[in-house]
């Protein structure tokens, strides 16, 4: 079993949508729970960074975090052509720097 | 603020043959990684740098692969013989160091590396 695992898609939705992405993971240490945008040909850049259990929201964008689950998820209200990329959940322990990524969702918003 | 430069941005090599790969992280971050990306899946930490020192390099090939910061600025990681496998987006990543723990990660555009 992969340590964080993510749905690739790609997953492509019109305009306006709401759309759901999520992560799962195995190792309960985890405590910082992160998501990034890739764009194409870019690097990764931080959209949310939440500790712990809980919701927290961000404009157009609420990350959600379920550690009895362990299950992670990123909603995007009223979807822009501009969020199409790549999002990669990451995560790490408290105590430890090291930051795992999951392989990504490709996301299409379609004008 | 300037972000992570990193360069080549593009390089094709043929296996065997060696190559490196520069970074300079945004100023005043003590903190450096370097990461693999391969296609389709999310980065993987290859090495991290605290200053001038390893913080963490359990995942690089040390057989084929080095990295050095010597001035505890810039950064090269370098290739060598390369393999088929290696290729991959090469992404470089730093961070401010507060306390003992490193914050955001920020990334540079990455170099795209092609063995053929």
């Amino acid at each position: 079993q992969k340590e964080v695992e993510q749905d690739p898609g790609p997953l492509s939705v019109p305009e306006g949508a709401i759309v759901s992405l999520n992560c799962t993971y195995s190792n309960s240490a985890f405590q910082y729970f992160m998501w990034y945008r890739q764009y194409s040909r870019k690097g990764p850049e931080l959209l949310m960074y939440t500790y712990s259990s809980g919701n927290k929201e961000d404009g157009r964008f609420t990350a959600q975090v379920d550690k009895s689950s362990k299950y992670i998820s990123l909603f995007i209200r009223d979807s822009q052509p501009s969020d199409s990329a790549t999002y990669l959940c990451a995560m790490r322990e408290t105590s430890y720097d090291k930051v795992i990524f999951g392989p990504g969702t490709s996301l299409s918003v379609i004008p | 603020e300037a972000g992570v430069a990193q360069s080549p941005r593009y390089k094709i090599i043929e296996k065997r043959q060696s190559v490196a790969f520069w970074c300079n992280p945004i100023s005043g971050h003590a903190t450096l990684y370097w990461y693999q990306q391969i296609l389709g899946q999310g980065p993987k930490l290859l090495i991290q740098f605290q200053n001038n020192g390893v913080v963490d390099d359990s995942q690089l090939p040390k057989d084929r692969f080095s990295a050095e910061r010597l001035k505890g600025v810039d950064s090269t990681l370098k290739i060598q013989p390369a393999k088929l496998e290696d290729s991959a987006v090469y992404l470089c990543a730093s961070s401010l160091m507060v306390s003992g723990i490193s914050y955001e990660q920020y990334f540079g555009p990455g170099t795209r590396l092609t063995v053929t």
